[in-house]
């Protein structure tokens, strides 16, 4: 079985640009959570989606924002980039039912750096 | 508020003996937790986890001990071996949720 893919591995952006991410779940998992990981705040988690909806979502601006399609892959995007938003995004995904086991597989990430 | 703490930010071992890996958590609704280990530039790779109803669980060369009353968890590793050195992270979740919230790791460095 294939792993967790996400695109692209390496991004350089400037202040005020916009960037989407993508990540590919592992077949037939149908949830997929995004985290962002900084030296100074560690792994964060930014929102998770389930069958094309939101469930949760974490403690980030507006700026931050995804989507998941009837495929369950995921995107996410960032708009008006700053400096702090430089970090390692990685995707997760997993099962995803109430009564399945919470556990995430972890994709290798996407390191963005806005300059 | 760090709801998850790893308060060892490292950790070294000689290689063939004992590691253990300190977790504690304030959040009491956490039902689920969690190792991972994590290499550079690589995402967090899943070790072990352990449900709230147990105490310990065990998978090879790794345990995972709870503690609730004390709301204290550990990571032993036996034996320890060079493949080892990573950063490892703790991680707790609520009883049907999948947010993860994650201790801000401990690196373990076996030494030969």
């Amino acid at each position: 079985k294939a792993g967790v893919t996400q695109t692209p591995r390496y991004l350089i952006k400037t202040r005020g640009q916009q960037v989407t991410l993508s990540c590919s779940p592992i077949s037939g998992h149908r949830s997929v959570s995004w985290y962002q990981q900084t030296p100074g705040q560690g792994l964060q988690f930014l929102f998770e989606y389930f069958s094309e909806t939101q469930r949760n979502k974490g403690n980030f601006p507006g700026r931050f924002s995804g989507r998941q399609f009837s495929n369950s892959r995921s995107e996410m995007n960032v708009s008006t980039l700053e400096l702090g938003d430089s970090a390692l995004y990685l995707c997760a995904s997993s099962p995803g039912q109430a009564f399945a086991k919470n556990i995430q597989y972890f994709g290798a990430g996407t390191r963005l750096s806005v300059l | 508020d760090q709801q998850v703490k790893q308060n060892s930010p490292s950790l070294s071992v000689q290689e063939g003996r004992i590691s253990i890996l300190n977790c504690d958590y304030t959040n009491s609704m956490f039902d689920y937790f969690l190792w991972y280990k994590k290499y550079p530039a690589e995402g967090p790779t899943f070790l072990i986890s352990i449900s709230s109803i147990k105490d310990k669980n065990e998978d090879g060369r790794f345990t995972v001990f709870l503690n609730k009353s004390a709301k204290h968890l550990s990571l032993h590793i036996v034996p320890s071996q060079p493949g080892d050195s990573a950063v490892y992270f703790c991680a707790a979740s609520e009883k049907g949720a999948q947010k993860l919230v994650f201790g801000q790791g401990t690196r373990l460095t076996i030494n030969p």
